[in-house]
């Protein structure tokens, strides 16, 4: 069965860094485009990036652009997100999530469990 | 504010049936059938209930189904139970995006 676990996750100040991992299990990792997406809490979703199954296509939101970065190691089966200079409204449940096959950023058919990010001094 | 549109909750029944409406423009869910759903219990990670506008993953029961007209995409579940009460959220493939676009979501209350 397909697993997403995520790591990484606590309270950094304004302006920190944090890196998120998610461990995949129970498919070919490598053969499937990955994403992050958040939820800040009460609030809806925000697709944050994602990444192609190769690793050479990757996309952002305008609202993380230049201060987070994905990246994939296939040989381990894991995500990341490197997430830099954050800021108080970075604070959410960040969820890895499996795009479905043939679908790139816009449908994704398994998801982790998130790890919640708190950006607070 | 969310790109697309959703009523912030909606309720009925057991054994009743309800719709929940989303509601964008023709770059995301009016110009392509790539809308989806998503069902999210307090405190879970989301599920996907709905692709493609109208098509179940399997394993999601019949009582869902998902259609749309226009700008606005609905998603009709049947036979209310009490489990369905959950989050709702809706999303698409956007051209204005490399990345796909969420609804609000929608609270479903079973009275």
């Amino acid at each position: 069965q397909v697993q997403l676990v995520e790591s990484g996750g606590g309270l950094v100040k304004p302006g920190g860094s944090l890196r998120l991992s998610c461990a995949a299990s129970g498919f070919t990792f490598s053969n499937y485009y990955m994403s992050w997406i958040r939820q800040a809490p009460g609030k809806g979703l925000e697709w944050v990036s994602y990444i192609s199954s190769g690793g050479r296509t990757i996309y952002y939101a305008d609202s993380v652009k230049g201060r987070f970065t994905i990246s994939r190691d296939n040989a381990k089966n894991s995500l990341y997100l490197q997430m830099d200079s954050l800021r108080a409204e970075d604070t959410a449940v960040y969820f890895c999530a499996r795009d479905s096959e043939g679908y790139s950023g816009y449908l994704v058919d398994y998801w982790g469990q998130g790890t919640l990010v708190t950006v607070s001094s | 504010q969310s790109a697309l549109t959703q009523p912030a909750s909606v309720s009925g029944s057991p054994g009743q049936s309800i719709t929940i409406s989303c509601t964008g423009t023709s770059s995301d869910v009016g110009g392509y059938n790539y809308v989806s759903w998503y069902q999210q219990h307090p405190d879970k990670a989301p599920k996907l209930m709905i692709y493609d506008v109208s098509n179940r993953p399997s394993g999601v029961s019949n009582r869902f189904s998902g259609s749309k007209s226009g700008n606005t995409a609905s998603l009709t579940i049947s036979g209310l139970q009490a489990e369905d009460e959950a989050d709702y959220y809706c999303s698409s493939y956007t051209s204005r995006s490399n990345l796909g676009i969420f609804g609000g979501g929608t609270k479903l209350t079973v009275l």
